[in-house]
C-alpha cells in the first residue's frame, strides 16, 4: 500500500534551518506531486507548497517564498522540504502528502514535529 | 487566491445528520475536497472532486458543491466521527487552499 514515511522530530534554534524528508513507497514516485502542509499546535492546516518530482517544478505558498526549498531525489523516491531562518512560530507538525490531479491529497505522511526554541 | 470559510464548530447528536459548510467566492468553479483529522493523527481524505469517496470511506459521508458553497454531510453520525474537518480546493494561482477547519462534536 502507498506509504509516505517522514523523518523524526527535531528541535531547532531560532535563525537555524530545518529539513524534513518524506520517503514514498508502493507507487511510481514521478507520477504524482508532493505537497507540504504544516499545522501549528492547536491550529489548522497551512499549505506550504508543492513539487512535481517528474521535472522539479515547484509552487510555493506566498508566505514561504524566499524561505522554503522543496526538492526530490527520484533514485530513492524521497522528497525534502527545507525551511530557513526559523522563528518560534514555525513550531509545527510538518506533513507531506501525495497530490492528485486537480488538487486532492490522497495519502499523508505521519507528520514531523519541529520545535523552534532557544 | 481565494479564501475558504468554515464554521469553527458544529454539534450533532448521535444518529443525526451533521452538515459542515465551506464558502468561497470561486468555490463552485473548482473541485472541493474534505479531510477528517482525529486528534494526534494525520488528515484523511474523505471526499474529493466534490462528491466522490475514496475506497474505504463509509457511505454516510457525502459531499456537494454549488455556487459559492461546498457541503460535507454525515448521515447517521457516529461518536467515532468526532474530529476536525477541513475543506480544500485548488486555485490556479495559489494551488492548494484550505478552509480554517470545523470541529465536529457528537454529543
Amino acid at each position: 500500500q502507498v506509504q509516505l514515511v517522514q523523518s523524526g522530530p527535531e528541535v531547532k534554534k531560532p535563525g537555524a534551518s530545518m529539513r524534513v524528508s518524506c520517503k514514498a513507497s508502493a507507487y511510481t514516485f514521478t507520477d504524482y506531486g508532493i505537497t507540504w502542509v504544516r499545522q501549528a499546535p492547536g491550529q489548522g492546516l497551512e499549505y506550504m507548497g508543492w513539487i512535481n518530482p517528474q521535472n522539479g517544478y515547484t509552487k510555493y505558498g506566498q508566505k514561504f517564498q524566499g524561505r522554503v526549498t522543496m526538492t526530490t531525489e527520484t533514485s530513492t523516491s524521497t522528497a525534502y522540504m527545507e525551511l530557513r531562518s526559523l522563528r518560534s512560530d514555525d513550531t509545527a507538525t510538518y506533513y507531506c502528502a501525495r497530490l492528485l490531479s486537480g488538487g486532492p491529497l490522497d495519502y499523508w505522511g505521519q507528520g514531523s514535529l519541529v520545535t523552534v526554541s532557544s | 487566491s481565494f479564501d475558504l470559510t468554515q464554521p469553527p464548530s458544529v454539534s450533532v447528536s448521535p444518529g443525526q445528520t451533521a452538515t459542515i459548510t465551506c464558502s468561497g467566492d470561486k468555490l463552485g468553479d473548482e473541485f472541493a475536497s474534505w479531510y477528517q483529522q482525529r486528534p494526534g493523527q494525520s488528515p484523511v481524505l474523505i471526499i474529493f472532486q466534490d462528491d466522490k469517496r475514496p475506497s474505504g470511506i463509509p457511505e454516510r459521508f457525502s459531499g456537494s458543491n454549488s455556487g459559492t458553497t461546498a457541503t460535507l454531510t454525515i448521515t447517521g453520525t457516529q461518536p467515532m466521527d468526532e474530529a476536525d474537518y477541513y475543506c480544500q480546493a485548488w486555485d490556479s494561482n495559489t494551488a492548494v487552499v484550505f478552509g480554517g477547519g470545523t470541529r465536529l462534536t457528537v454529543l
